[in-house]
């Protein structure tokens, strides 16, 4: 199956560092969505994107819609501890809107050292 | 709130096995998902079903089957266990068309088989 290309694929951070992590595909999405899993829990929405170029905050969160549509990133700034986990992008798309079927990324691994 | 419940997070079964995973949604969605979630892997869509009695294969559905009689209920089937069935299995349900499809997801269940 068809699967986003996500990265990094593992970051190790001090605490108070800003994080970035990416995702590409050849393919043209029409929503991209971000999510953060914490160890043992179902994956939690973060942030959605909706429109090319669409550059959108959650606290110290940041994501941008790339403007080929073919990409997105997520910023964390400020790292905490409790930032820890991993995070997945996911993107729809064009012409999927009917099932809403997604694809997603293969994750980040997010460790923060306090 | 949006509320996905799966019925068990912790299951260990024999191989060979029937297993049940159920999961319901409040949330009136017409869209239910089953993926699972292994290490290095990310996230892989088995089934997904866009309305009552309405199922498509996903990306690895060799090996299980699904149901759904009620709009929100979708429970996922492994006919016979195996032991590289022993996963994380995530149910997520979602709003039918338009842009913006997000996922909600339950917060899944840890089976091993043995």
């Amino acid at each position: 199956g068809q699967q986003l290309n996500q990265s990094p694929q593992s970051m190790f951070i001090q605490e108070g560092e800003d994080v970035s992590m990416n995702c590409t595909s050849s393919s043209i999405f029409n929503t991209w969505l971000w999510y953060k899993q914490d160890p043992g829990e179902g994956p939690v929405l973060l942030i959605a994107l909706y429109k090319a170029g669409e550059l959108t905050s959650n606290g110290r969160l940041t994501a941008q819609f790339g403007i080929t549509r073919k990409d997105s990133f997520l910023n964390i700034s400020a790292s905490i501890p409790s930032d820890v986990g991993i995070y997945f992008c996911a993107g729809q798309l064009r012409g999927s809107s009917n099932t809403g079927k997604l694809i997603f990324g293969q994750g980040t691994t997010l460790q923060v050292k306090p | 709130d949006v509320k996905v419940t799966q019925s068990s997070r912790y299951l260990v079964k024999r191989t060979g096995e029937k297993v049940f995973l159920e999961c319901v949604q409040d949330m009136d969605h017409e869209n239910m998902f089953w993926y699972r979630q292994d290490p290095g892997l990310g996230l892989r869509l088995i089934y997904f079903s866009y309305d009552v009695k309405m199922k498509e294969k996903g990306d690895i559905p060799e090996g299980y089957s699904v149901s759904r009689e009620k709009k929100e209920r979708f429970s996922l089937i492994l006919e016979s266990a195996s032991t590289n069935q022993t996963s994380m299995y995530l149910c997520a349900s979602s709003h039918s068309g338009g842009l913006g499809n997000t996922i909600y997801f339950g917060e899944g269940s840890w089976l091993t088989v043995v």
